[in-house]
């Protein structure tokens, strides 16, 4: 079936306005992730779904970020009151999940890349 | 906290030559990964190695895990201009499910 996607690919938003990103995983992965990267960086970790549930959200930088994930597929992260250093490229990804056996193989989307003004 | 230390963290080389990129931590993981990103797409993996002292070659590419779980290298012999790319590794402390933590990438531009 098709990978995983995202959507908006793009976003340009203004200080201080709300954004929501969706993910959209690969059909019967039940894990799910979220991570954001600095241009020419490596990943930065934020929040780990697996099922419905969030098993680690320590990566989050402040509350003003928030996820969610309903039934088992499709995840929302939001961003409230978006800063200048939120800016970035905002990665899902999604996996088999635990529990399925062996080596647990994380598959990314392309990204959705935030521009904060 | 900067768990993984990637070196170099840019390398720019003639093609045919051959190169290796590290992976250094003082922590010990389950698992390590390597992928490689292209500009405006996400990371794709490369390999995954489990094992201490393990080897693994995928065609040019040679991988490393250290003996103590701690390290990796990769190598890549006669390089291509289409081996250019950010390569990241990155370790996860359980092999089935649960974050990965990424090193800051390497840049490697291979001309022709």
């Amino acid at each position: 079936g098709a990978g995983v996607s995202q959507s908006p690919s793009n976003k340009v938003t203004e200080k201080g306005k709300d954004v929501e990103l969706r993910c959209d995983p690969i059909s019967g992965h039940t894990a799910l992730y979220w991570y954001r990267q600095s241009l020419g960086q490596g990943l930065e970790f934020l929040i780990y779904f697996q099922g419905n549930s969030a098993p680690d959200k320590s990566g989050l930088p402040s509350d003003r970020f928030s996820a969610e994930r309903t039934g088992g597929s499709v995840s929302t992260l939001t961003i409230q009151r978006t800063q200048q250093e939120d800016s970035a490229v905002y990665l899902c990804a999604s996996s088999l999940g635990a529990g399925r056996g062996g080596t647990d193989t994380q598959y990314f989307g392309p990204g959705t890349r935030l521009t904060v003004l | 906290t900067q768990l993984l230390e990637q070196s170099p963290q840019f390398l720019s080389i003639q093609e045919g030559e051959n190169l290796t990129v590290y992976c250094n931590s003082s922590s010990v993981f389950s698992s390590l990964q390597w992928y490689r990103q292209e500009p405006g797409e996400g990371p794709v993996l490369l390999v995954t190695v489990v094992t201490g002292g393990e080897v693994k070659k995928l065609k040019r590419l040679t991988f490393q895990f250290g003996d103590a779980r701690k390290d990796s290298s990769l190598h890549i012999t006669a390089a291509q201009p289409g081996d250019t790319g950010l390569y990241l590794c990155a370790a996860r402390r359980n092999t089935n499910a649960g974050k990965s933590t990424f090193g800051d990438g390497t840049t490697l531009t291979v001309k022709p």
